[in-house]
């Protein structure tokens, strides 16, 4: 198992501003990482899929870093909006096992208009 | 595509009872998983399969048993509720493919008094 953590565990930003947040995992047993978005009282949608130290993936105004070798993911918001607000969760795949995914706790971020 | 199914959305058991979650996908998706989610964690994997005739345990096991008889069905069921079982159910499926994200279906919430 890949256990991973997130921080902080709730946000509250003005919208218009820019934000982050971690995800932090064990780098010695790492295979893949998951950003998933859950709004509520629906199911969670999946952001991005991280595997290479270094990657940077991108879906509009949100974009994702990978750092494989010191143990953490950042996800960014540019310019957030009230419909960004959300739970945004890392799901980590270990080596040896990567099929038993672990969740982090989220990361809830209200967006204030 | 229908894409994740699952049924019912809402079940109340008494304890002692036992039930079936039903866990449908259309994607012909070879990997599909149960998680429990509760306030304050995240969500944890309860049981997992990566192929019809094939299963095995997540984090939290205990008390639930699974069947795969066919690609698309993966029914999780309750041999003996408790109300320690009292949570919401997320099944979800992917390609096994490491690179896949997993797509989550809408959810069970199941309450044993």
């Amino acid at each position: 198992i890949l256990n991973v953590e997130q921080s902080p565990q709730s946000l509250h930003v003005q919208e218009g501003d820019s934000t982050n947040f971690t995800c932090s995992f064990p780098s010695s047993n790492f295979y893949a990482l998951h950003w998933y978005r859950w709004e509520t009282a629906k199911s969670p949608e999946a952001l991005f899929v991280m595997t290479l130290n270094g990657d940077e993936k991108k879906k509009g105004r949100i974009s994702a870093t990978l750092n494989t070798k010191e143990g953490y993911s950042y996800l960014y918001i540019k310019g957030s909006q009230p419909e960004d607000s959300a739970t945004y969760l890392c799901a980590g795949l270990p080596s040896g096992g990567y099929q038993k995914v672990t969740f982090g706790i989220g990361t809830k971020l209200q967006v204030i208009p | 595509n229908a894409g994740v199914t699952q049924t019912p959305k809402f079940q109340v058991l008494k304890t002692g009872q036992s039930m079936t979650l039903q866990c449908a996908q259309d994607m012909n998706h070879e990997y599909m998983s149960w998680y429990r989610q509760d306030p304050g964690m995240g969500l944890r994997l309860i049981h997992y399969s990566v192929g019809a005739g094939i299963t095995d345990q997540g984090e939290v096991p205990n008390g639930y048993n699974v069947s795969r008889s066919t690609t698309e069905d993966f029914p999780l069921r309750l041999l003996s509720a408790a109300p320690s079982q009292t949570s919401v159910y997320f099944c979800a499926s992917r390609s096994t493919g490491f690179k896949r994200e997993q797509y989550f279906g809408p959810g069970t919430r199941l309450t044993v008094t």
